[in-house]
């Protein structure tokens, strides 16, 4: 079966920190990947994404992700945190082939300004 | 503002009432979603439909009944719930299924009906 594991439930750093939130997957085939992000009182939003080609993919906000397929990860990360950047990070994994994304437990990011 | 809208935002009911959400999407997108997010446990998948036809439903309790009437709108039907059905009900949509590595897969997520059963 599926799963995805969100190595840390909370993570606390102050401004111009550096971020990376560890994420692995148990998957045996090939996989989609995705970040989600859910800021205070908004909806949950595609962060970024990847499908194939380079593992190293970028997305909004200054957010990227290396998927490492021998690790099963996909860890996110970015060079300098801003206080806008605190909120609810959800990392998720789709098999091809099915139809359920599987999501992580999210990760909460609290960044002190 | 995503294009995915869900009613109400806020639901209180009792064990015995019936009630029904909502969620409307205006992206042209042709799957829909259910999930719940409850506090400290990943998002759980309820039901995914495709075309208006169910392809999955996660063992979800028969208290918990989706309709899809059309690719635009997804319903839940809530009957005789437990305390424990309290949570975020959050409706989703993408443009297909498929089976592929596609960028049609991403979802696009509805605010959510905050759920309390008393």
């Amino acid at each position: 079966a599926q799963s995805v594991s969100q190595h840390n439930h909370h993570v606390i750093l102050s401004e111009a920190a550096s971020l990376e939130l560890g994420c692995n997957y148990s998957y045996g085939g090939t996989v989609n990947l995705f970040w989600y992000v859910q800021y205070p009182g908004q909806h949950l939003q595609l962060l970024l994404k990847y499908f194939s080609g380079d593992p190293l993919v970028k997305g909004i906000k200054g957010f990227e992700a290396e998927f490492i397929k021998s690790k099963f990860s996909f860890n996110l990360r970015k060079p300098s945190v801003q206080w806008s950047d605190t909120a609810e990070y959800f990392c998720a994994v789709k098999g091809t082939g099915g139809f359920k994304t599987i999501f992580g437990a999210g990760t909460r990011l609290f960044v002190k300004a | 503002e995503t294009g995915v809208t869900q009613t109400p935002r806020h639901l209180v009911m009792g064990m015995t009432n019936k009630k029904s959400l909502k969620c409307e999407q205006h992206l042209g997108h042709n799957a829909m979603y259910w999930y719940k997010q409850s506090a400290k446990k990943p998002l759980e998948l309820m039901f995914v439909y495709s075309l208006e036809e169910r392809v999955e439903n996660n063992s979800v309790p028969s208290r918990f009944s989706p309709e899809c009437p059309n690719s635009s709108h997804l319903f839940l039907h809530l009957h005789t719930l437990q305390p424990e059905d309290s949570a975020l009900y959050l409706c989703a949509s993408s443009q297909e299924m498929t089976g592929l590595a596609s960028s049609t897969d991403t979802q696009y997520f509805g605010p959510g009906t905050r759920l309390t059963v008393l």
